[in-house]
This record gives C-alpha cells, sequence and structure tokens, in this order.
C-alpha cells in the first residue's frame, strides 16, 4: 500500500506562476523527500526534509511539512515550461527507514 | 561508474518466459533499491538490499520474483514465467547507506514488455 498521496493528480498553469502539490501520509517519518520524473526517464531527488524541520528552501524550491497533520507541500515558484514533468514524494518510514515508500505523484504541465 | 546503470534499457519477451534485470549502482553505495512502475503511477518498492542481503523483500509480489546481490554491488531481479501483468518499468535505486536517510540515486530503469 502507499505511504504517501499526492495532490492534485494533476496539474496545468501557465508559465511564471507558482505551482503547489501536496502530500500526505500515514505513519510517522524520519525524513520526507520529493522527487522530478521527466517523461520515460528515472527519478531525480529534489529535496529532503526531515522530520524535526518545518520548512526547507532549494533555489525556486519551498518545502514544508507538517508532522502533527502528516502532510508536506512542495511550491516551484515562478514556474518554466522545462518544469513539465511528474513529482512524487517519498518517506522513510520511522519504524522501517530502510523502506522509502513513494506516492502516486502529481503530473504537472507549464504551458509557455 | 558515474551513475546507475540498468541494463537492458528493453525487454520484450513472451508470456511464460524468464527474464533478468540487472542493476549496477554507485559505486561505495551499500543500500540498493528495486521498484515497479505502471504508466502514471508512483514506483512501487519490490526489495531492499543492504549490503549482500535482502533487509526486506515485501514488496515482492509473488514467488516468481526474486532479487540477488551476491557480493554487494550488482544486484539481478529476476522473474520467472513472466505474466502479461509484470509489464512495467522496473526502477533500481541506490544510496549511500540505510538507516540515516539520504537521496536515493535512480537508474533510467528497464521497461519491460510481456507479449
Amino acid at each position: 500500500s502507499q505511504q504517501g498521496e499526492e495532490d492534485p493528480q494533476a496539474l496545468s498553469i501557465q508559465e511564471g506562476e507558482n505551482a503547489t502539490m501536496n502530500c500526505s501520509y500515514k505513519t510517522s517519518i524520519n525524513n520526507l523527500q520529493w522527487y522530478r520524473q521527466n517523461s520515460g526517464r528515472g527519478l531525480v531527488h529534489l529535496i529532503l526534509i526531515r522530520s524535526n524541520e518545518r520548512e526547507k528552501h532549494s533555489g525556486r524550491l519551498r518545502v514544508t511539512l507538517d508532522t502533527s497533520k502528516k502532510s508536506s507541500s512542495l511550491l516551484i515558484t515562478a514556474s518554466r515550461a522545462a518544469d513539465t514533468a511528474s513529482y512524487f514524494c517519498a518517506t522513510d518510514r520511522r519504524t522501517s527507514y530502510d523502506k522509502v515508500i513513494f506516492g502516486p505523484g502529481t503530473s504537472l504541465s507549464v504551458i509557455p | 561508474g558515474a551513475g546507475v546503470s540498468q541494463t537492458p534499457s528493453n525487454k520484450v519477451t513472451e508470456k511464460g518466459k524468464y527474464v533478468e534485470l540487472r542493476c549496477d549502482p554507485i559505486s561505495g553505495h551499500t543500500a540498493l533499491y528495486w521498484y515497479r512502475q505502471s504508466l502514471g503511477q508512483g514506483p512501487e518498492f519490490l526489495i531492499y538490499f543492504q549490503g549482500t542481503g535482502a533487509a526486506d523483500d515485501s514488496g515482492l509480489p509473488n514467488d516468481r520474483f526474486f532479487a540477488v546481490r551476491p557480493e554487494g554491488s550488482v544486484s539481478t531481479l529476476k522473474i520467472q514465467r513472466t505474466e502479461r501483468g509484470d509489464s512495467a518499468v522496473y526502477l533500481c535505486a541506490s544510496r549511500l547507506a540505510g538507516g540515516a536517510g539520504g537521496e536515493l540515486f535512480f537508474g533510467e530503469g528497464s521497461r519491460l514488455t510481456v507479449l
């Protein structure tokens, strides 16, 4: 069964707009990670946030984590057409922190 | 090598045949993961190795699936008596060590098509 669930499943925005994707999970975690996947390619790591962190930034990416609500969000600011991809959250669970579980993902389309 | 390497990149086989998929992780990475990804879905966990041993194989769907990592580096995912439902992209990932978390480095995947 999936640990994480992302919403929305699909998101279409205009270039220059911000994109927000959400992830919910069910069990306690050590950390949560976000990955990006271009069509037909492998996944690429974007950012990791630990369970004792609330917010993290990396370039145009901002990730928040609310462990009380078991949820995270990924914000991409000033989106570009090249940001078009699928985005997945993944969790390292506290009880089995070697087993990294992915959510179903959000498909983002950025229209030029 | 510089990254995680998976071979073959594409494999077409007939129902009932045996298939092997290979993963060569980043040198020095002791943790290795196999995932299966169907179209439009997230990666589904299959098995995780720490060194030579399978630390968690709870995601293997049935006993037709088996994976080995005999020397703690290259891993092979083996699928016996393939079925059409096994068609998917099989992804391999590695990371420095389990337990401490950290990012996974993925290969480009092996696309398996069972006719």
